[in-house]
């Protein structure tokens, strides 16, 4: 049982190129989340989907975009990478949004922008 | 908005000392409250959690109780071990979990042989 799976696990990026983060579930989950980590910063909600075919904003979503692809798939796409987006980014995905239900988390995936 | 605030570390302790790891939120309804712990080059796992005030959460012989009166939800395990060193983060979901967990800034917990 694979539980929630990121790809790629590093990567570096130069200033201004493009890339998809990719995230897949196989819990059946409806609910998919991606969060960044920064040092000190703890973890802070980029983007959202309670339920596929929606999506909805977190704390820091400028800069990026998402598509819920359908019921497994969940991607980030950083159009135009700044350094201030280095960091590791989670997915995660819950049965469904709602105060009693917990987190599965990917093992995440280190950016680098230079 | 909604926060949480916990103790940042390292905290380093000895085998079998005991542990407490303070959390407290602020929140403007009614949350549930979690702990989870991240190991080296890991995803985060889900450790406890508490859904309503005085309740208990338990699990690997951690402990945290809900108490609403202090805002707080603070960790605890009796005798630490070498394999519980890690980066433990306090959570909240609040507004029926609609928009996601908050997390606090993360405990890093070292224990020393």
């Amino acid at each position: 049982n694979a539980g929630v799976t990121q790809t790629p696990k590093f990567q570096v990026l130069k200033t201004g190129q493009s890339m998809t983060l990719q995230c897949a579930q196989d819990m059946n989950h409806n609910s998919m989340y991606w969060y960044r980590q920064d040092p000190g910063m703890g973890l802070r909600l980029i983007y959202y989907s309670a339920s596929e075919g929606t999506t909805d904003k977190g704390e820091v979503p400028n800069g990026y975009n998402v598509s819920r692809l359908n019921k497994r798939e969940f991607s980030l796409r950083l159009e135009s990478a700044a350094p201030s987006q280095t960091s590791v980014y989670f997915c995660a995905s819950s049965l469904r949004t709602g105060a009693n239900y917990g987190y599965t988390f990917g093992s995440g995936t280190r950016l680098t922008v230079v | 908005g909604d926060s949480v605030t916990q103790m940042e570390g390292p905290v380093t302790l000895s085998e079998e000392a005991f542990l407490t790891i303070n959390c407290t939120y602020t929140a403007t309804g009614y949350p549930s409250l979690f702990w989870y712990v991240q190991y080296p080059g890991e995803g985060l796992q889900l450790l406890l959690k508490a859904t309503k005030a005085d309740d208990k959460g338990s699990n690997k012989g951690f402990e945290a109780t809900y108490r609403k009166e202090t805002t707080s939800f603070h960790l605890e395990k009796g005798s630490v071990q070498v394999s519980d060193s890690a980066v433990y983060f306090c959570a909240l979901s609040d507004r029926g979990g609609a928009d996601g967990l908050t997390f606090g800034k993360g405990t890093h917990l070292i224990i020393q042989p």
